[in-house]
This record gives C-alpha cells, sequence and structure tokens, in this order.
C-alpha cells in the first residue's frame, strides 16, 4: 500500500524557515516524480513544487520560486521542502503527492499524504 | 494556462446527473485530471487523462473532452459523493482549477 506522511509543519514567524519532510513508503520512490501541494484554509488547491525522479527538473510556482527548494532523498525514500522567507499567505496545509510518471509534467497525483499545516504568524 | 471551472457551486439531489466543466485557456491535448476533495481529507484522483477512471473510482463518474473544454459526470448522484471537485491541468506545470463544490439540495 502506497503511504506518504507528512511531517515539519507548525507555527512560524514571518520572514523564518521551515522544513517539511514527507516519509514515502510502499513503491518503488525512485520511479516517480513527486510534489507538494497546499490548500489555504477554505481556499482551493495549489501546486508548489516538483521534482522529477532523478532529481535533475524541479519546478516551482511563481508565488514560491526563489523562496522555496525541493529535493529527495531516495535512499531515505523521503521528499522535501525547504521554505524560507515564510509570510502569511504561505499558511496553509501542505500536501505531499506522487506523480504518475518519472516527469514534473504530464503526469496526474495518484496518491496523497494526509497533509501537514503551516502557519505563518507573528 | 489558466483553468476556469463551472458552476463554482451546484446543489443537487441524490439520484441526480451532474455536470461540472472544466475550461483552459489554450489547448491542454487530454492532458486533464479530475480530484474529488471531502472536507479534512486530502484529495483523490479519479479521472485522467481526460477520461480514464482511476482504479476502485464508481463507474457513475466519468470524464470528457480534450483541448480546451473537458466535463466531468456523475451519473447518478450518491450520498458520499457531496465534496468539492478539482480540475489539473498537467500539459505545463501543473495547475489546478478553483474548484466546484457539489452540496445537498
Amino acid at each position: 500500500e502506497v503511504q506518504l506522511v507528512e511531517s515539519g509543519g507548525g507555527l512560524v514567524q514571518p520572514g523564518r524557515s521551515l522544513t517539511l519532510s514527507c516519509a514515502a513508503s510502499g513503491f518503488t520512490f525512485d520511479n516517480h516524480a513527486m510534489h507538494w501541494v497546499r490548500q489555504a484554509p477554505g481556499k482551493g488547491l495549489e501546486w508548489v513544487s516538483g521534482i522529477s525522479w532523478d532529481s535533475a527538473t524541479t519546478g516551482y510556482a511563481d508565488s514560491v520560486k526563489g523562496r522555496f527548494t525541493i529535493s529527495r532523498d531516495d535512499g531515505k525514500n523521503s521528499l522535501y521542502l525547504q521554505m524560507n522567507s515564510l509570510r502569511p499567505e504561505d499558511t496553509a496545509f501542505y500536501y505531499c503527492a506522487r506523480g504518475a510518471y518519472p516527469t514534473i509534467r504530464g503526469g496526474y497525483f495518484d496518491s496523497w499524504g494526509q497533509g501537514t499545516l503551516v502557519t505563518v504568524s507573528s | 494556462i489558466q483553468l476556469t471551472q463551472s458552476p463554482s457551486f451546484l446543489s443537487a439531489s441524490v439520484g441526480d446527473r451532474v455536470t461540472i466543466t472544466c475550461r483552459a485557456s489554450q489547448g491542454i491535448s487530454s492532458f486533464l485530471a479530475w480530484y474529488q476533495q471531502k472536507p479534512g481529507k486530502a484529495p483523490k484522483l479519479l479521472i485522467y487523462a481526460s477520461s480514464t477512471l482511476q482504479s476502485g473510482v464508481p463507474s457513475r463518474f466519468s470524464g470528457s473532452g480534450s483541448g480546451t473544454q473537458f466535463t466531468l459526470t456523475i451519473s447518478s448522484l450518491q450520498p458520499e459523493d457531496f465534496a468539492t471537485y478539482y480540475c489539473q491541468q498537467l500539459n505545463t506545470y501543473p495547475l489546478f482549477g478553483p474548484g466546484t463544490k457539489v452540496d445537498i439540495k
């Protein structure tokens, strides 16, 4: 069974940093692109970032480009999101999602974690 | 590319046929997926490649379209189908539509 478990969320002050983790199990991790998707309370889904199977390609939403960095450790079956210069508008549930394909583009998201809440507030 | 969904909100009864439309601002071939999300839960993939039903998803769900216009149809709405539905384009970097909330009439 595919499992994705996010961790690392919490309350953080504006301008500070936070790193999210996603532990994957039940599938061959390095066969898939992986993504982060966020959802502000009461709002819709926003794709944040994706990384290809081999880490060669990464992509970011304009809203986080230059502030967030996605990475993966295939030896640990883990996905990460380093978030710097956090803003109140980054407050959201952050979901880890498995891409159906090895590449960022073209692959739908066929498994999701349960999410971790990031609150940016002073 | 931008995605729009209509309607934004839909009130329906059990047994109704429901259709949700997703429009892309430019052609995306069949690179479109549909997700269902219930309150407090992660989204769930329903349909990919515009019309392919994800394994385990009931056959009352169906998808169609290509290019710029797509539809998600629920042939006979069930109590567990009241949720918010999102389309997602995958022709470029992933992008979600704004969502359609299906509520009980």
